[in-house]
């Protein structure tokens, strides 16, 4: 089955912790994202990339950190400088070439707490 | 001003009724809409995209108003399972990949 996955459903933070998400799609698509959503809010990119080895900050990138070595993956660290990092975060992949209106496939997301 | 706004609701509806959610973009050389779906704790899932010449899939209808800025979506003979949050999604003119720019969501609960 083609698809995205994301892991781990859950996670919890300790203070001062760094903690990684993982994020793979096996849909052969070019272009990768990162969405942070909170309650009662729509989502916000975090990072982005469209090729392999580069990647852009989106419109709340502080605190966060990405790589993407692979072309399938594209994990998210959420450092200890995220004050608030307790929300739904969410991985999308989208094939590039569509003039703009590449719809965007989101995976099940992780949801991140800190203790 | 919010780049695209909606009304978060919630709207509370009957079986078989009809409701329409509208939504309000900022930026006026935006290019591409979409309505997304999302099921509570889940992903968003694309519901449908948005032309200008409007479009519709089963029960589902959407329509985008460039001269006022909007869009909307139409939902008829409303089934239970259409209770979700629903996205307004809007790619912002002058923006490349990954600039999708998300309304906050409207609730609807249909109900028996």
């Amino acid at each position: 089955d083609g698809g995205i996955t994301q892991s781990p459903k859950y996670l919890f933070r300790k203070e001062g912790q760094n903690v990684t998400l993982s994020c793979e799609q096996n849909l052969n698509h070019d272009a990768m994202y990162w969405y942070r959503q909170d309650p009662g809010q729509g989502l916000r990119l975090i990072y982005y990339s469209q090729i392999v080895n580069d990647f852009q900050k989106g419109d709340i990138a502080e605190g966060y950190s990405v790589s993407r070595e692979k072309k399938e993956s594209f994990p998210l660290t959420v450092t200890s400088a995220q004050k608030n990092p307790t929300a739904f975060y969410l991985c999308a992949s989208s094939i590039i070439g569509g003039g703009g209106q590449e719809t965007q496939y989101f995976g099940p997301g992780t949801r991140l707490l800190v203790l | 001003r919010k780049e695209v706004e909606q009304d978060p609701g919630p709207f509370n509806v009957p079986e078989g009724a009809t409701v329409a959610f509208n939504c309000t973009y900022s930026n006026s050389a935006s290019q591409s809409f979409f309505w997304y779906r999302q099921d509570c704790r889940k992903e968003p899932k694309l519901l449908m995209s948005v032309y200008s010449s409007g479009n519709e899939d089963g029960r589902f209808t959407a329509q985008l108003n460039r001269a006022s800025q909007y869009i909307s979506l139409l939902i008829r003979d409303s089934k239970l399972s259409d209770s979700a949050t629903y996205l307004c999604v809007v790619i912002p003119g002058g923006t490349s990949y990954g600039k999708l720019t998300f309304g906050q969501g409207t609730i609807l609960t249909v109900h028996p």
